[in-house]
């Protein structure tokens, strides 16, 4: 239990629905992130929220829209997808989005998401 | 040029030896770095963070830093089948957010 909690933990969705990752966490924490891990590729950043406000977009296409409707919560929203966007979507938080030594990032469990 | 290099492995060792494992960075500017252990089908744990130069200690882990030569690497001692994992390189980017740049990892096996 990392005090990060992802949901649903598995998805398969069609290239034409709408669904959505929900994350949570417990840890007082002011920041949250969605990183991207693909097979083979390193984690890679798509949003950074700073209490609850966007402060980094890393070029993620449209179809991936984030929402962060308190310090809570991160939702990540999805549409059209596309098969090669299948991947583990891994979200984050930390006490301090300032990126001060010693700010370490907890994940949560992830969610495997799977475009067919 | 990657920003964080690892080796992909696998590094197989047997139980009891000691497990090294190596990255560089590209930007001299970073001064927080974190090793995170992955196992198949999980998410990262933080094991070890280091920020200055030198060795740094926990149990059997050993995290050292060179800034000068832009490496870091960490080191476990007595490995045990259960340290099989992932292990993933992470550097803080300098100044802005708590932006973490992640190498792709090296995968440990090791054999009774």
């Amino acid at each position: 239990e990392t005090g990060v909690t992802q949901t649903p933990r598995h998805l398969v969705m069609g290239m034409t629905n709408k669904k959505s990752l929900k994350c949570e966490q417990h840890l007082g924490h002011n920041a949250m992130y969605w990183y991207k891990q693909s097979a083979k590729k390193p984690l890679e950043l798509m949003f950074v929220y700073s209490l609850e406000e966007r402060v980094e977009n890393n070029s993620v296409p449209s179809r991936f829209s984030p929402e962060c409707p308190n310090s809570s919560h991160l939702f990540l929203h999805l549409h059209t997808l596309q098969p090669e966007d299948s991947a583990l979507y891994l979200c984050a938080s930390s006490q301090d989005p300032s990126g001060s030594s010693g700010n370490t990032i907890y994940f949560g469990e992830g969610s495997w998401l799977t475009v067919v | 040029q990657k920003e964080v290099e690892q080796n992909s492995g696998p590094l197989s060792v047997p139980e009891g030896a000691i497990a090294s494992l190596n990255c560089t960075y590209s930007d001299r500017g970073s001064q927080s770095f974190f090793w995170y252990r992955q196992y198949s089908g999980k998410s990262p744990e933080l094991i070890m963070s280091i920020y200055s130069n030198g060795d740094k200690e926990d149990g059997r882990f050993t995290a050292q830093l060179n800034k000068a030569s832009q490496y870091v690497s960490l080191l476990i001692r007595d490995s045990q089948p259960s340290d099989s994992a992932t292990y993933l390189c992470a550097v803080k980017n300098p100044g802005g957010y708590n932006k973490l740049i992640f190498g792709a990892g090296t995968r440990l096996a090791v054999h009774p």
